[in-house]
């Protein structure tokens, strides 16, 4: 166990709706990334806060936004879905960012979402 | 861009033989980490080993090691006495070192079979 927790653990929608998933870091880790992993594209980043704030953006659509709550907890909102957005999606914690170091990543169970 | 590419995409061994998984990257920075993950059947990503390029010893951690050859920007892994558990996908990962540069880059995995 990791220490990272992610709800729900499997989701399914249909095309053009909008879910929100959701992530609780480790406790006392500040930094927040999203990432996809799909058959199409493998693992990508998505999208990284830290303490609240957005640092650093990798291929994330326009139609997916995400947030950092002020107890540290994300959440990554999909909107308008399409079937290619069928994907694991997994959001990792880290204890900082910004002051080099090589502070692991800690993964979380991940979140399935299938678009029908 | 930096990349990371794994040439295997299946890997198999026998039981407590020896396999090395091969990944090679690219990128013109000087400090930065990488690392490898393994993703057994649950999806869980775990972390295997992680490698410093400021350090010249290789890493190791029990019956995983890393051989990098920084130079030739390689970096395999070696898994001793192979195991049933170690049967899943494993992803060589790339972090750069600058502060701003936090995110893992994957490559695409290799599905490494351990047959009894």
């Amino acid at each position: 166990d990791s220490g990272v927790t992610q709800t729900p653990k499997h989701l399914i929608t249909a095309t053009g709706q909008r879910v929100t998933l959701r992530c609780s870091p480790r406790s006392g880790d500040l930094s927040v990334y999203w990432y996809q992993q799909s058959l199409d594209q493998g693992l990508q980043f998505l999208i990284q806060y830290y303490n609240g704030e957005e640092r650093a953006k990798g291929n994330i659509l326009e139609r997916f936004s995400a947030q950092q709550f002020p107890d540290l907890h994300s959440e990554l909102n999909l909107s308008s879905l399409e079937l290619g957005d069928s994907a694991l999606y997994f959001c990792a914690s880290s204890p900082v960012t910004g002051t080099g170091g090589s502070y692991e990543q800690y993964f979380g169970p991940g979140t399935r979402l299938t678009v029908t | 861009a930096q990349t990371v590419t794994q040439s295997q995409p299946e890997m198999s061994v026998q039981e407590a033989e020896t396999v090395t998984l091969s990944c090679t990257y690219d990128t013109s920075e000087s400090d930065y980490y990488l690392f490898w993950y393994k993703q057994p059947p649950s999806r869980q990503m775990i972390l295997v080993i992680r490698q410093e390029a400021y350090k010249q010893q290789n890493a190791t951690e029990n019956r995983f090691s890393v051989n990098f050859q920084k130079a030739a920007k390689s970096f395999s892994l070696k898994i001793s006495d192979s195991q049933l558990g170690d049967a899943a996908m494993y992803f060589c990962a790339y972090r750069s070192g600058k502060t701003s540069g936090s995110r893992l880059t994957f490559g695409e995995g290799t599905q490494l079979t351990v047959n009894p």
